[in-house]
């Protein structure tokens, strides 16, 4: 059982390029996170998904955009990256019922030059 | 929106001795799930323990446990007979119920050392 998987692992864009991290999920989770993790700052929150088809935004989503086509899937994409959106990015899925914690990836560390 | 206040940025602990890593955090609702998150440096987040709000008993799970006090909003960790690989960054998470999304509303993170 695989869990979270996300792609890639390490990337580094100038600036203005754009970029989709793939996030994927094997548990048949409803709900799945972006998360982004920033020194001193904890992690916040950039935009999440009820389900398939559906997406909503976050405490961050300035300079996001995101899609939920398949229900294991959650992509998110950067149209034209700047320097601040330098971080390592976490994915996370979990049941609809509160009890449970997230499921993380294992993160992705984005450097845009 | 809720808010998780971790104030110990960094924390040290000797090699079998006992650490407190302190988290409150500030909501109007009276049912909710409080989580501790450890990030080791290969950056990836395990769960460590849990804890349901409308449960008084202090949730423990082998070498950690809780000391959750409600109406002060408090949810301190200590991990007792600390090891080397208790070194890691970790994040007192906060999870309403319900809540649209059900996201969690994390902490900024204390950073533990243990000493040989």
């Amino acid at each position: 059982n695989a869990g979270v998987t996300q792609t890639p692992k390490f990337r580094v864009l100038k600036t203005g390029q754009s970029m989709t991290l793939l996030c994927a999920q094997d548990m048949n989770h409803e709900y799945m996170y972006w998360y982004r993790q920033d020194p001193g700052m904890g992690l916040r929150l950039i935009h999440y998904s009820v389900g398939e088809g559906t997406t909503a935004k976050g405490e961050v989503p300035d300079g996001y955009n995101v899609s939920r086509l398949k229900k294991q899937n959650f992509l998110l994409g950067l149209e034209s990256a700047a320097p601040s959106q330098t971080s390592v990015y976490f994915c996370a899925s979990s049941y609809w019922t509160t009890a449970y914690g997230y499921t993380f990836g294992s993160g992705t560390r984005l450097t845009v030059v | 929106a809720q808010t998780v206040t971790q104030s110990q940025p960094e924390m040290s602990v000797q090699e079998a001795e006992t650490v407190t890593l302190s988290c409150t955090y500030d909501t109007s609702e009276s049912d909710y799930y409080l989580f501790w998150y450890k990030q080791p440096p290969s950056r990836q987040m395990i769960l460590v323990i849990r804890q349901e709000a409308y449960k008084q008993q202090n949730a423990t799970e082998n070498r950690f446990s809780v000391n959750f006090q409600k109406a002060a909003k408090s949810f301190s960790l200590k991990i007792s007979d600390s090891q080397l690989g208790d070194a890691a960054m970790y994040f007192c998470a906060y999870r309403s119920m319900p809540n649209t999304g059900n996201q969690f509303y994390f902490g900024t993170g204390t950073s533990l050392t243990v000493i040989p």
